[in-house]
C-alpha cells in the first residue's frame, strides 16, 4: 500500500539552529514528491517539486533533496517566521492521486 | 493572477441537512482535485477532474457526497445528508496539467453538529 511517512510529529528550535525534515515513502512508481508549507487556518502553499532521486533544489533558507526511499527538507539557519507544518506528499505513478504525509510542524523560537 | 477560491471558508449544519462546497480554480487550470482533511489525520485524496471529466474518484467516502464541474471551470461538492464524520477542512487544488504543481486554495471547515 501507497504510505508516506514524516518524521519527526514536531521539532522546536531556536533561531539560528539548522535542523532537517524527514519524508519516507512507499509508492508502486513515483511521478513526483512535493513540500508544502501550512499555516494554520490557510491551505498548503507550495514549495517544492522533486521527481528523481539525487535532484536537489533550494529557495531561501530551505533546501529539500530525494533519495528512492525518502527526502529531506533541510532547513539552514531558520527564523520564526519559519515555523508552520511542512506537508510532504506523492504523486504515484500509476495515476495522478496524490498521498500525503501528516506533516512536522516546526516551531522556531526567537 | 487570483488564486484557487473556495466558498464558504466555514459552514456549521445540522446532521442529516446538506451542505454545497465550491471551488473557483486558477483561470486555465484543468486538473482540480478535492481534499479532506479530518482532525487529527492526514490530508486525503478524494477526487480529480480533468475539465468537466471526473479522472479518479477512488477517494470518495461514499455515495452522500456528489462532486460536480460543469463547463470545466469551478467545482462544487456536495454533502447530502451530512454526518457527524464529514467533519473537516475541505480543499480545493488545481493544477495545469495533471504532473504539474497543484496549488491549494484556502479551505472550507465543515462542522456537523
Amino acid at each position: 500500500e501507497d504510505q508516506v511517512t514524516q518524521s519527526p510529529e514536531a521539532l522546536r528550535l531556536q533561531e539560528g539552529e539548522s535542523s532537517s525534515l524527514n519524508c519516507s515513502y512507499t509508492v508502486s512508481g513515483l511521478r513526483g514528491l512535493f513540500w508544502y508549507r501550512q499555516d494554520p487556518g490557510k491551505g498548503p502553499e507550495f514549495l517544492f517539486t522533486l521527481y528523481s532521486a539525487g535532484e536537489e533544489k533550494e529557495k531561501e533558507r530551505l533546501k529539500a533533496t530525494l533519495t528512492k526511499k525518502e527526502s529531506f527538507l533541510h532547513i539552514t539557519a531558520p527564523k520564526p517566521e519559519d515555523s508552520a507544518t511542512y506537508l510532504c506528499a506523492v504523486q504515484e505513478g500509476g495515476g495522478f492521486k496524490t498521498i500525503f504525509g501528516a506533516g512536522t510542524r516546526l516551531f522556531v523560537k526567537a | 493572477e487570483a488564486g484557487v477560491t473556495q466558498f464558504p471558508s466555514h459552514s456549521v449544519i445540522e446532521k442529516g441537512q446538506t451542505v454545497t462546497l465550491r471551488c473557483d480554480p486558477i483561470s486555465g487550470h484543468d486538473n482540480l482535485y478535492w481534499y479532506r482533511r479530518v482532525m487529527g489525520k492526514e490530508i486525503k485524496f478524494l477526487l480529480h477532474f480533468v475539465k468537466e471529466s471526473k479522472q479518479d474518484e477512488s477517494g470518495m467516502p461514499n455515495n452522500r457526497f456528489l462532486a460536480e464541474r460543469t463547463g470545466g471551470t469551478y467545482s462544487t461538492l456536495k454533502v447530502q445528508p451530512a454526518e457527524l464524520e464529514d467533519s473537516g477542512v475541505y480543499f480545493c487544488a488545481s493544477s495545469q496539467g495533471a504532473t504539474d504543481t497543484q496549488y491549494f486554495g484556502p479551505g472550507t471547515r465543515l462542522t456537523v453538529l
